[in-house]
């Protein structure tokens, strides 16, 4: 069974530079995998920053990017915001559905 | 602006059924594979089931296939999950998502399963 692997926390300072990361159990994540990203606050929808691992969504800040960094999709965050303060799950396609990983708790303070 | 406006959540017993809707706006719903994601109460998002935009293709997470069944249908811009043999386990709010790889989404319906 395919397992998407994610930080479960991360912390940033106000200003600062975060980079999340989105891995496989076993293998590399490629553009093959389209990967994406979302935000999610408690209560509420996830919202879409990222598809097909770089293309940002509509009317999302281009303080978000996604990348591949060496064998994961990476989701950086530049110059991080109070209201940055999320959970951010990554999503790997996998040819008829897909696997969302367990998400990231991000902390700014 | 897209739109995904999700219906039938509730409240339903160990073994019984439920129907979600999804109303679908401000896109070309026909041309679009739709998606149900579901997240648990404290957990995270989980996919459920994809189909196509024909309905000629259907996909199931393992712990659902044989009891859920997804549909659409583009005459009315709408998207449908019925679920069958219902378990605690099922408890979580149901999204409604346009997208094959990644995904749009609507804003959720709570389905609690309890005796």
């Amino acid at each position: 069974q395919t397992v998407v692997t994610q930080e479960p926390s991360f912390s940033v300072s106000p200003g600062g530079t975060v980079t999340l990361t989105c891995g496989l159990s076993s293998g590399s994540v490629s553009t093959s995998y389209y990967p994406s990203w979302y935000q999610q606050t408690p209560g509420q929808a996830p919202r879409t920053l990222i598809y097909s691992t770089n293309t940002r969504s509509s009317g999302v800040p281009d303080r978000f990017s996604g990348s591949i960094l060496g064998n994961k999709a990476a989701l950086t965050i530049t110059g991080a915001q109070a209201d940055d303060e999320s959970d951010y799950y990554c999503v790997l396609y996998m040819g008829s559905g897909v696997v969302f990983g367990g998400g990231t708790k991000l902390t700014v303070l | 602006e897209v739109q995904l406006v999700e219906s039938g959540g509730g409240l339903v017993q160990p073994g019984g059924s439920l129907r979600l809707s999804c109303a679908a706006s401000g896109f070309t719903f026909s041309s679009y594979w739709m998606s149900w994601v579901r997240q648990a109460p404290g957990k995270g998002l989980e996919w459920v089931a994809n189909i196509k935009q024909d309905g000629s293709e259907k996909y199931y997470v393992d712990s659902v296939k044989g009891r859920f069944t997804i549909s659409r249908d583009n005459a009315k811009n709408s998207l449908y999950l019925q679920m069958n043999s219902l378990r605690a386990d099922d408890t979580a709010v149901y999204y409604c998502a346009r997208g094959l790889e990644w995904f749009m989404w609507g804003q959720g319906t709570l389905v609690t399963v309890s005796s």
